[in-house]
């Protein structure tokens, strides 16, 4: 199992570009989240995942997007990037089942907008 | 609101020495706590705890869960160098919600 995979790395975007975060996983884990952590912020949740089809918001919602068409992909796109979503990415997935499963994470996507 | 609160958010200690890192919680429909160490990377698991009064221990670290004072501590005994990392605790809820502290930085000096 590859586990969970990110792509890309890093990213450096202009202000006002978009693009989209990769995240998959080959665990068949129905539950995946978006965090993203500043200096001196943990992690913070922007948007999670019960199921293909389903998506919710976190903490820090505004300004990405997710969709979930199957169980194993759950991408995060940013629609018009700004400052403000200079961050490292983390993609994690659990298999869902009340709050009893550990969680697994990325490697994480270093984020620089200009 | 869910929050997690972490304390201290920094350490430093010489090798050797034994610490305690406090992880406070509110929130609703809890589950389950988790710790996790991070160093330059992705956070990697360390314990998961669900119930009050049972220790968990992996060699030097041990957690232990309070859920009536809805607290957890983790301790690390003979610290060593290879311990400095950020360790985060994160809640999980009923809906499979995780809600992160703000991580408690230690440093270990020869």
């Amino acid at each position: 199992n590859a586990g969970v995979t990110q792509t890309p790395k890093f990213q450096v975007l202009k202000t006002g570009q978009s693009m989209t975060l990769q995240c998959a996983q080959d665990m068949n884990h129905e539950y995946m989240s978006w965090y993203r952590q500043d200096p001196g912020m943990g992690l913070r949740l922007i948007h999670y995942s019960v199921g293909a089809g389903i998506t919710d918001q976190g903490e820090v919602p505004n300004g990405y997007n997710v969709s979930r068409s199957t169980t194993e992909d759950f991408p995060l796109r940013l629609l018009s990037a700004a400052p403000s979503q200079t961050s490292v990415y983390f993609c994690a997935s659990t298999l869902a089942g009340g709050g009893y499963n550990e969680q697994f994470f990325g490697p994480g996507t270093r984020l620089t907008v200009l | 609101e869910d929050k997690v609160v972490q304390s201290p958010l920094s350490l430093v200690v010489h090798e050797g020495d034994t610490v305690t890192l406090n992880c406070s919680y509110e929130v609703t429909n809890f589950r389950s706590l988790l710790w996790y160490k991070q160093e330059k990377k992705a956070p990697t698991f360390l314990f998961m705890l669900t119930s009050s009064g049972i220790e968990k221990k992996s060699g030097r670290l041990s957690s232990i869960l309070d859920k009536k004072e809805l607290f957890s501590i983790l301790n690390i005994t003979a610290t060593q160098t290879g311990d400095s990392a950020v360790y985060l605790c994160a809640v999980k809820t009923s809906y499979d919600k995780v809600i992160f502290g703000p991580g408690t930085s230690l440093s270990v000096i020869p």
